[in-house]
């Protein structure tokens, strides 16, 4: 099956500094990816699709200029967060579908910004 | 009115118990129906597919009914590693999903 590789699998980091969260897409190639946020206890909240070699599509509410999003390639996306502050702190998780196998997740990362 | 709902739980169940979670959703255009388990701290995994006409896979059988706009899991004989958090999944184009909120089962021996 599909396998999305995702790290770091959890980072800590300090208020006003900024992180990188790759997702790569290990045996297929994916020209969209989805990055979720999901906080304790809560659902997981679509927040942007990545589309290989064009600009991310940010759900309503998600500030695009301090999420970056970057698909360079087809086996990977980048998420960055710019400036973070602890209310940041989630689980951040990217899925990505070859077209055969649904839509598999990355193993997400836990984000902690003190 | 959430796009998906479910009922947050717990659902706390005996080992061999059978268990129903319902799911409700609000878009009527919706085309694809999915449950994912979700365990603490990991990323959720698929479990099934549902299908209009519905679907069984060993224990875990899935449900839709279009017409109230609600799909069902039904897990029998319950065993202490189903305890996790089940989310209801929701697609209108087979792309973008909208996750329930989850309802969290505990298997108690």
């Amino acid at each position: 099956g599909a396998v999305v590789s995702q790290h770091p699998s959890w980072v800590i980091c300090k208020s006003g500094t900024s992180v990188k969260i790759e997702c790569r897409s290990l045996d297929f190639q994916a020209t969209t990816m989805f990055w979720y946020r999901q906080f304790p206890k809560q659902s997981l909240m679509l927040m942007a699709t990545s589309n290989e070699g064009s600009k991310a599509t940010y759900e309503q509410g998600v500030e695009k200029d301090k999420f970056l999003i970057n698909h360079a390639s087809l086996t990977l996306s980048t998420l960055t967060v710019t400036s973070a502050h602890p209310e940041d702190s989630s689980f951040y998780i990217c899925s990505a579908s070859d077209g055969n196998y649904g839509y598999t997740f990355g193993s997400g990362t836990r984000l902690t910004v003190v | 009115r959430k796009e998906v709902e479910q009922d947050p739980g717990p659902f706390n169940v005996p080992e061999g118990a059978t268990v129903a979670f319902n799911c409700t959703y609000s878009n009527s255009a919706s085309q694809s129906f999915f449950w994912y388990r979700q365990d603490c701290r990991k990323e959720p995994k698929l479990l099934m597919s549902v299908y209009s006409s519905g679907n069984e896979d060993g224990r875990f059988t899935a449900q839709l009914n279009r017409a109230s706009q609600y799909i069902s899991l039904l897990i029998r004989d319950s065993k202490l590693s189903d305890s996790a958090t089940y989310l209801c999944v929701v697609s209108k184009d087979g792309q973008n999903f909208v996750f329930g909120p989850g309802t969290r089962l505990s298997v108690l021996p």
